[in-house]
């Protein structure tokens, strides 16, 4: 069965510097997802993204923030500089999507666990 | 925006016993009621889920229950085992939109031997 993945696993980074996740969605999905997940918190939506533009995004997801679909596959999640409180697992999400009719099943990638020093 | 409430926090369960689970939404709009089990350090892994034409469903030892009058559904597992001690969310999408997910806040199932 084909699966959302997110590289690297784990980044570990100094405060100040620029990250940059990196999710492959499943092919055939159009409609992807950032979210966030601070240690032993809820999970938080960051930013959706369609048609190559983002669609909506939270009070959370600042000017810091930008996503990308650079060449059809990954879909990528940059921090420009990174604050301590940017540490959280971060999971990618995506949708699937056939003629116009979309299912609202979300799969989620197994996260990146970003910490930052 | 969607606000989805989630009780109790923590909850302990002998095993074979049942476990109930209870979410309230705040936007009327919304139409889709995922639950996600989360083990320690791996990704939300969709369990069952259920949509608003529809009151109960069921999968083997899961079932969810949605009132949309009031606004609030609940998760149900019955004769547990140690296997589903995990952190369980709810969560809510709206059609009207980029379906994003809001999520509870969680509840950590502990099944106790």
């Amino acid at each position: 069965e084909p699966e959302v993945t997110q590289t690297p696993s784990h980044q570990v980074t100094q405060m100040g510097q620029e990250v940059i996740l990196r999710c492959v969605p499943i092919s055939n999905h159009l409609y992807f997802y950032w979210y966030r997940q601070i240690l032993g918190q809820k999970v938080e939506f960051l930013v959706s993204f369609y048609n190559n533009e983002i669609s909506e995004k939270s009070e959370i997801f600042d000017d810091q923030f930008s996503v990308e679909r650079p060449d059809g596959s990954n879909f990528t999640l940059k921090i420009r500089s990174t604050k301590l409180e940017d540490s959280a697992m971060y999971f990618c999400a995506s949708i699937y999507s056939s003629g116009g009719a979309r299912r609202n099943e979300q799969f989620f990638g197994p996260g990146t666990r970003l910490t930052v020093l | 925006g969607e606000n989805v409430e989630q009780h109790p926090s923590t909850l302990s369960v002998q095993e074979g016993d049942s476990a109930v689970i209870k979410c309230t939404y705040s936007d009327s709009a919304s139409n889709y009621f995922p639950w996600y089990k989360q083990e320690l350090g791996k990704r939300p892994q969709l369990i069952i889920d259920i949509r608003s034409n529809v009151g109960e469903k069921k999968d083997q030892r899961i079932a969810v229950t949605l009132n949309k009058t009031a606004k609030h559904f609940s998760l149900h597992i019955t004769e547990t085992q140690p296997e589903d001690s995990a952190v369980y969310f709810c969560a809510a999408i709206s059609n009207f939109g980029n379906e994003k997910l809001t999520f509870g806040t969680g509840t950590r199932l502990t099944i106790i031997p």
